[in-house]
Formats: C-alpha cells, sequence, structure tokens
C-alpha cells in the first residue's frame, strides 16, 4: 500500500522559497501523477499542481508563475518549490497522488500528513 | 476554472440523523465529483469517487449521487466519528478545484 511522507522548511521570511519533498513508499511513481494541495489556516483546499512519471506537469494557473514540481524517480521522491512568498502563502502543504497517466476516473489518494509552512517576517 | 459550490457551509446534526450535503459545479462534470473527509489536524481522506463509488472501507451509510452539475453526499444515521468538514472536488479538467467544505457540528 503506498504511503507518502513529506518533509521541509516550516518557517520562512517573505520572498524566501518555499521547498518540500515527498517520498513515495511502497510503490513506484510510474503510472501516477503525483501532486500537491495546500490548506491555509482556516479555510478550503487548493490544488497547487501536479506531475508524472516523466516530467509532465500540471499547475493552478494562479500559481504557475511561481511553482515547480520536480521528480526524481531513482529516490522515488517528487518535490514543490514557490518562489517570491508571502504571507498569504502560509499553509499545510499535502502531497497526494492524484490522477493515473492516460486514465479515466481519477481522485487523490493517499495524502501525506501535511507541513504548515509559515511565511512571517 | 470550474467553480463548485457546496451548501450548507455549516449544519448541526445529532446522532443518528440523515445528512446531506449539495455541491454544484459551474459547468457540466459528467460524474467526475469527488467528496473527502477532514477532521480536524488531519489530512482529508477519500470517501467516494465518480460520484457514485464508495471508497475501500469506507462505511455504506456514505453514499453520493448525482451527474452533470449537482451532486449530493449523504450520510444515512451521522456516527460520532462523523462530525468533520466534507468537500467535494472535480476531476474533470485542470485546475482541480474543491468545494469550500461543509462543517458538520453536532446539535
Amino acid at each position: 500500500q503506498v504511503q507518502l511522507q513529506q518533509w521541509g522548511a516550516g518557517l520562512l521570511k517573505p520572498s524566501e522559497t518555499l521547498s518540500l519533498t515527498c517520498a513515495v513508499n511502497g510503490g513506484s511513481l510510474s503510472g501516477y501523477y503525483w501532486g500537491w494541495i495546500r490548506q491555509p489556516p482556516g479555510k478550503g483546499l487548493e490544488w497547487i499542481g501536479e506531475i508524472n512519471h516523466s516530467g509532465s506537469t500540471n499547475y493552478s494557473p494562479s500559481l504557475k508563475s511561481r511553482v515547480t514540481v520536480l521528480v526524481d524517480m531513482s529516490k522515488s521522491q517528487f518535490s514543490l518549490k514557490l518562489t517570491s512568498v508571502t504571507a498569504a502563502d502560509t499553509a499545510v502543504y499535502y502531497c497526494v497522488r492524484g490522477p493515473p497517466v492516460g486514465g479515466d476516473q481519477n481522485w487523490f489518494d493517499p495524502w501525506a500528513q501535511g507541513t504548515l509552512v509559515t511565511v512571517s517576517s | 476554472d470550474i467553480q463548485m459550490t457546496q451548501s450548507p457551509s455549516s449544519l448541526s446534526a445529532s446522532v443518528g440523523d440523515r445528512v446531506t450535503i449539495t455541491c454544484r459545479a459551474s459547468q457540466r462534470i459528467i460524474d467526475y465529483l469527488n467528496w473527502y473527509q477532514q477532521k480536524p489536524g488531519k489530512a482529508p481522506k477519500l470517501l467516494i469517487y465518480g460520484a457514485s463509488s464508495l471508497q475501500g472501507g469506507v462505511p455504506s451509510r456514505f453514499s453520493g449521487s448525482g451527474s452533470g452539475t449537482d451532486f449530493t453526499l449523504t450520510i444515512s444515521s451521522l456516527q460520532p466519528e462523523d462530525f468533520a468538514t466534507y468537500y467535494c472536488q472535480q476531476s474533470y479538467s485542470t485546475p482541480r478545484t474543491f468545494g469550500q467544505g461543509t462543517k458538520v457540528e453536532m446539535k
């Protein structure tokens, strides 16, 4: 059964770059998209973007200019970078397994435990 | 972008009640609709995919229905562990979007 474990810095200053990594345990990166979703404190869920094993990406239009999602097949990991962060980027960030490549129905499952990233001067 | 609107935003109910949450998409999404449950401090958990298919391990008191633009999540008999926030999510197209959430609270 696939499990995800994520890590990264939890406190950033404005204008710094957010960097998170997610490890895929118990399964292969192949055949699926792997993505990131965030949730500001007390608010709803926002999809950030996703990548598949060959490096094909999809990003949220509202974040596209600042987001990069990368995959490292050798380590079974994928990562998120978000540049020029502000207080508005303060949120819990989750890594997830997303749609199957070339599949029809799709959903987010499983989810990692989440990382609270706070942006404050 | 496809906008997802849930109603109500919150509701109060008692153990044993039948609870219904609705989700409306801003355009037709056929049956590309998922439901998640989130408890405080935890990651969301997939309940239903494809509008009506129950994820493995999810109790049968949860059910989903609908197609096109209007969808429903029903809890047939609310249990203590069901007090949580529920989100719908469209999987028809990117960007993948969520409803704003419905918080189910104890009456």
